[in-house]
């Protein structure tokens, strides 16, 4: 598909466990964004990459939460010891490059349960 | 990043002009003004952005004012399928160069039939 992609779609798992979430986004694109969304809320910034460093992790919450984009095209995201309030749609984006006209292309999201 | 005040939510009947306003006083120089809308269960769609000028595209317009302290996004016909919630967003270049873009809450905009 021409769009960016994110598995699972759903993902259902239970308090203290280790969860990663899957970032392919539109060949050639070279920045990468992680979000994150809560019910009733727009998304929220965690990590950027520019290629395969993190150019802007501020938005990670705490340390539990990690990305890596090794290669500079599919992104992982990575949860340790999930909590409850994880819960969430998290929401990968790419785009050009860091530039103004750039627009980011959303994926659908990976929904998290935390039981 | 500048903030952005907008309505939580707006009507408007199928077929008529959605004409959608955001506030951002405290905008600087050089930052532009990006819209976005999420569809539900949909991750978000980029609309339209502009820095001074007034823009058209085929989706919609966006119109700021001369002191960029507020803008509109207007719809010219909206459909049962613009029903989104719109997000306004102020974001501009700085350290490294980002387009890092931090939503708000935005304007729900319910489309009647």
């Amino acid at each position: 598909g021409a769009g960016v992609s994110q598995t699972p779609s759903n993902k259902v798992t239970e308090k203290g466990k280790y969860v990663e979430l899957r970032c392919d986004p539109i060949s050639g694109h070279t920045a990468l964004y992680w979000y994150r969304q809560s019910l009733g809320q727009g998304p929220e910034f965690l990590i950027y990459f520019q290629g395969t460093g993190a150019a802007d992790d501020s938005g990670l919450p705490n340390d539990r939460f990690f990305a890596v984009r090794p290669e500079g095209s599919v992104s992982t995201l990575k949860i340790q010891r999930t909590e409850r309030g994880d819960s969430a749609v998290y929401l990968c984006a790419s785009s050009v490059g860091t530039d103004h006209t750039g627009e980011l292309f959303f994926g659908e999201g990976s929904r998290l349960t935390v039981l | 990043d500048a903030k952005t005040t907008q309505p939580p939510s707006m009507d408007c009947a199928e077929g008529r002009a959605a004409n959608l306003p955001c506030n951002h006083s405290t905008i600087s120089g050089n930052e532009y003004v990006y819209w976005y809308r999420q569809i539900h269960s949909q991750g978000p769609q980029y609309i339209i952005h502009g820095l001074k000028n007034n823009e058209t595209n085929e989706m919609a317009s966006l119109i700021i004012t001369e002191d960029r302290k507020s803008s509109t996004l207007i719809l010219p016909h909206a459909t049962l399928r613009d029903t989104a919630v719109y997000y306004c967003i102020v974001s501009g270049k700085y350290g490294g160069a980002t387009n890092k873009l931090i939503f708000g809450t935005g304007t729900l905009l319910a489309v009647q039939p």
